[in-house]
């Protein structure tokens, strides 16, 4: 079957860095995706890897390797705005995106 | 302001009931989807639309259906209400406008079937 893995939550220190895991085994592989998703609120798009390497984006860099079936979610400079879920998608040879349960990031001041 | 609308943002409903939830976009993409969250569970595929005319079956399609007679709408219907469809329902769309694959999402309708 085909399944996402990410921890269901994590903690950090506002101004510290987080790195956060997604592992992935899908039928096929066509891109994967990171979302943040405030409480109660949409997921929305922070960043896409399609190919092995990091994608930088401000505060945010998102890292894929695709033989290992990994990537992960770096955050610098930790805000309390960045305390939300962050969930990992990938998507599979069907053009259908396949959702972890999603990380949810808590930050201390 | 472009983007997605979905109607009602809440509802509490009895089992047995029929439910039309409504989604409307403003962003001419073609493809649009259903999806409903669960706590501890990932987003999950109900049924899924990549073109006005056609829908097609997600993940987890069973006790609901869709329409899709033109771009801009997309409406999810519950035939009958059962407590198990107790969720938050995300309505997507992905088109022109963004990264290979990225969805916009609504801002969701939490259901509550007792």
């Amino acid at each position: 079957g085909q399944n996402i893995d990410q921890p269901t939550e994590m903690t950090a220190t506002e101004g510290a860095i987080v790195q956060i895991n997604c592992t992935y085994q899908t039928s096929g592989f066509n891109g994967l995706f990171w979302y943040q998703q405030h409480a109660g609120e949409a997921p929305t798009f922070l960043s896409y890897n399609v190919l092995d390497g990091l994608e930088e984006k401000g505060r945010f860099s998102s890292f894929l390797s695709r033989s290992k079936g990994y990537s992960y979610l770096l955050l610098k400079e930790l805000q309390m705005k960045d305390s939300a879920s962050y969930l990992c998608a990938v998507e599979d040879s069907n053009y259908q995106l396949i959702w972890g349960a999603g990380t949810k990031l808590i930050i201390k001041p | 302001i472009a983007g997605i609308t979905q109607a009602p943002t809440s509802q509490i409903l009895a089992a047995g009931r029929r439910m039309t939830l409504r989604c409307t976009q403003d962003m001419r993409h073609n493809a649009m989807y259903w999806y409903r969250q669960d706590l501890g569970l990932g987003l999950r595929l109900i049924h899924y639309s990549n073109t006005a005319g056609t829908t097609g079956k997600g993940e987890v399609p069973d006790g609901y259906s869709v329409s899709r007679a033109n771009t801009d709408d997309f409406p999810l219907t519950l035939a009958s209400a059962v407590p198990s469809q107790t969720s938050v329902y995300f309505c997507a769309s992905s088109g022109a406008g963004g990264q290979p694959g990225e969805l916009f999402f609504g801002e969701g309708s939490r259901l509550t079937v007792l």
